[in-house]
C-alpha cells in the first residue's frame, strides 16, 4: 500500500466495552509503533514492535491495553473495559530498519479517533 | 517531566508572514530531532536533524539544530493558508525505541 492505514477511522463505544483498533503498516516496514494523542497533548508512546523481537510495551498505561502483531505486518491494539479517559486519537506509525534515518523516520497513519461515552 | 517543549503553543499570522517555531529538549542520550506537520490526523515527516548548525531546507521551510543549547527552530517564510497545521517536534534517545513528542505549535495562517 501507499501508506500506513488504520481502521476504523472513528469509533464510539460505551464505558466498559472492549475495542480493537487495526493498523496496516507500509509494506516492508519492520518497525511498528502505536501512539496516543489526547486533546491538547503531544503524542504518547504506547508500544513498539520490531520484526520478531519481543515488543517494547513500556508505554502501555495499564493492563487493559494490549497489542499484537501477526506475521510481522498487521497490528491490533486492544483496549479492554474502556474508560472515558481512553478517549483519544490512536496513531500507528511504521519505519524501516537499517540506517538511523530509516529507523527514525516514522510514517504515520491517519489514526483512529476513539470516543468512550 | 516533559522532555520536549515547544513554543509558542499557538500562533496566528497573515499570509506572507515569516514564522519561527521553537523546540527545546532535554534528553540524556540525544540521537536526533524530527519535525512533523499534522494537518488533520496523520503527522507527516518534514525534517530530521542530527548535527548542529547544518540547516535543512525544503522549499519555504527550513530548520536548524543547536545541540549545545538543546533547541531547534523551524522557519516558514512567505506563509500560505496551506501551512495551517500543528507542527510537532520529536526527539529520539539512545536506548529508547520511541520518539518523544512535544505538544506541538498550532499555526493558523489567515488570508
Amino acid at each position: 500500500g501507499a501508506g500506513v492505514s488504520q481502521s476504523p477511522s472513528n469509533k464510539v463505544t460505551e464505558k466498559g466495552k472492549d475495542v480493537e483498533l487495526r493498523c496496516d503498516p507500509i509494506s516492508g516496514h519492520t518497525a511498528l509503533y502505536w501512539y496516543r494523542q489526547s486533546l491538547g497533548q503531544g503524542l504518547e508512546f504506547l508500544i513498539y514492535f520490531q520484526g520478531n523481537s519481543a515488543p517494547d510495551k513500556s508505554g502501555l498505561p495499564s493492563d487493559r491495553f494490549s497489542a499484537e502483531r501477526t506475521g510481522g505486518s498487521v497490528s491490533t491494539l486492544t483496549i479492554q473495559r474502556t474508560q472515558q479517559e481512553d478517549s483519544a486519537v490512536y496513531l500507528c506509525a511504521s519505519s524501516l530498519t537499517g540506517t538511523r534515518t530509516r529507523r527514525e523516520t516514522q510514517y504515520f497513519g491517519p489514526g483512529t479517533r476513539l470516543l468512550v461515552l | 517531566e516533559d522532555k520536549v517543549v515547544q513554543s509558542p503553543l499557538s500562533l496566528v499570522v497573515h499570509e506572507g508572514d515569516t514564522v519561527t517555531l521553537n523546540c527545546s529538549y532535554e534528553v540524556t542520550n540525544f540521537r536526533s530531532l524530527l519535525w512533523y506537520k499534522q494537518e488533520k490526523k496523520a503527522p507527516t515527516f518534514l525534517f530530521m536533524l542530527t548535527s548542529s548548525g547544518i540547516e535543512k531546507k525544503s522549499g519555504r521551510l527550513s530548520s536548524i539544530l543547536d545541540k549545545k543549547e538543546l533547541f531547534s527552530i523551524l522557519n516558514i517564510t512567505a506563509t500560505q493558508t496551506g501551512d495551517s497545521a500543528i507542527y510537532l517536534c520529536a526527539v529520539s534517545e539512545t536506548g529508547a525505541n520511541n520518539l518523544f513528542f512535544g505538544t506541538g505549535t498550532r499555526l493558523t495562517v489567515i488570508p
